[in-house]
């Protein structure tokens, strides 16, 4: 079974403050790539990053890096130095190779940044 | 590129009219589609693949008959929500990929439809 978990469900943090979301995923396929997306009030999903299975290596982008760890089959982002912008539902989610792009979401984690 | 345009972008209808609702690419052919659906404070949920041509396939719970997807080309996919009660009411979102080996996920923008 394919399965993604966001075990928070809400974070709330003091502006510049660090914060790490959580993402745990199950599949048995070799193949698969896994996204973090920001969805704002206004409903659109933000795309932020995509890993694909074989590549392990850590990210940064800016306040963002990601941490990719197939041992414990964990895709977690964290949010450094966080701002009020950076309140929103994050949403991680696992994509398996040829499905045409079909998606499957954890719960999605609110976070609410006060300042 | 891989721009995937929704409309409308909300609707307010009355409970036992249809919806209908586009999802298009705007610069790429879409064999596959997908729409989601997401309720306040809930995930996004699959309801259904539509590939062009061919009829669309259904989640497990997702009724066909109320929600009609239609895939008549490779830029255009359309749901229609039939006689929508309240309890339809949620944040309906799609997406495309170029084929099966698709390896990105392109959204639309969403429609937030409220059933009165």
């Amino acid at each position: 079974a394919q399965k993604v978990t966001q075990a928070q469900t809400e974070i709330s943090v003091v502006e510049k403050e660090d914060v790490t979301l959580d993402c745990v995923y199950e599949t048995r396929d070799t193949t698969y790539y896994l996204f973090w997306y920001k969805q704002p009030p206004s409903g659109e999903l933000v795309f932020l990053i995509r890993r694909n299975s074989f590549d392990e290596q850590n990210e940064i982008s800016g306040r963002y890096s990601w941490n990719f760890q197939k041992s414990t089959s964990s895709f977690n982002f964290t949010i450094t130095a966080s701002q009020v912008v950076d309140s929103a539902v994050y949403f991680c989610a696992l994509y398996l190779s040829n499905q045409g792009g079909k998606l499957i979401f954890g719960q999605g984690t609110e976070l609410s940044v006060k300042p | 590129g891989a721009v995937v345009s929704q409309h409308p972008s909300w609707v307010i209808c009355k409970s036992g009219t249809s919806v209908k609702i586009e999802c298009r690419s705007l610069d790429f052919q879409a064999t596959t589609m997908f729409w989601y659906r997401q309720f306040p404070k809930q995930s996004l949920m699959l309801m259904a693949t539509s590939n062009e041509g061919s009829k669309a396939t259904y989640e497990q719970g997702v009724e066909k008959d109320k929600f009609l997807i239609n895939h008549a080309s490779l830029t255009l996919s359309t749901l229609t929500v039939t006689s929508a009660h309240p309890e339809d009411s949620s944040f309906y979102i799609c997406s495309a990929g170029r084929d099966r080996y698709e390896t990105e996920a392109f959204f639309g923008q969403g429609t937030r439809l409220t059933v009165v």
